[in-house]
């Protein structure tokens, strides 16, 4: 079945960095989307970017698009999210989904979720 | 502006029809997409496209639009409806943008 596994928790410094992963399988990976969001104690759902999984191609968050890179390794049909100069306010729960290119056709698949705490 | 509103609560008996708005200027250019979150479980599209049910979701589900809002309705509000809602759309450049969300309580 079509299934996203993201990497485990992370605990990080206040300046530091965290790469997050997202294993996709059961479905063709460059045919569609990898997105990025995250929800903070709290809080609603933030977008942070995405990745198109065929030609690589990228889109940021302007809040956030000097902090993250979203990249993707297409023999291991995974993406992954870098974000650098992590302050507490990025401690938040972190998905992937998986998403068509384009309009919605019958895909958005969701990873399991990532719990990324910053603290001092 | 691609800014996205929603109230912040609503509240709904079971049984009741419970409506959920989502206004902002590029909505009548663009799809709006509605999600389900419950804590501790990741997010669930339960509207896609303004009113298009995907598969697995209730008929109870209904989505509309209007000019510049579009509304997700719930008919006959059950207890497990209880979550937060969010609006998403998107951009030419694939760029998503999410309203501030939505309590439902069922009461």
């Amino acid at each position: 079945q079509v299934q996203l596994v993201q990497s485990g928790a992370e605990v990080k410094k206040t300046g530091a960095s965290v790469k997050v992963s997202c294993k996709a399988s059961g479905y063709s990976f460059r045919d569609y989307g990898i997105h990025w969001v995250r929800q903070a104690p709290g809080q609603g759902l933030e977008w942070l970017g995405w990745i198109n999984a065929g030609n690589g191609n990228t889109q940021y968050s302007q809040r956030l698009q000097t902090r993250i890179i979203i990249t993707r390794d297409t023999a291991a049909t995974s993406a992954y999210m870098q974000l650098s100069g992590l302050r507490s306010e990025d401690t938040a729960m972190y998905y992937c989904v998986a998403r068509d290119i384009g309009n919605y056709d019958g895909m958005d698949v969701w990873g399991q979720g990532t719990t990324v705490t910053v603290s001092s | 502006s691609s800014d996205l509103t929603q109230p912040p609560s609503v509240s709904v008996s079971p049984g009741q029809t419970a409506a959920i708005t989502c206004s902002g200027d590029a909505l009548p250019n663009q799809f709006t997409y509605w999600y389900q979150k419950k804590a501790g479980q990741a997010p669930t599209l339960v509207m896609s496209k303004d009113s298009e049910r995907p598969s697995g979701i209730p008929e109870r589900f209904s989505g509309s639009s209007s000019g510049t809002t579009v509304t997700l309705t719930i008919r006959g509000v059950q207890a497990e409806d209880e979550a937060d809602y969010f609006c998403q759309t998107a951009d030419s450049s694939g760029s998503w943008v999410f309203g501030g969300g939505t309590k439902m309580t069922v009461l």
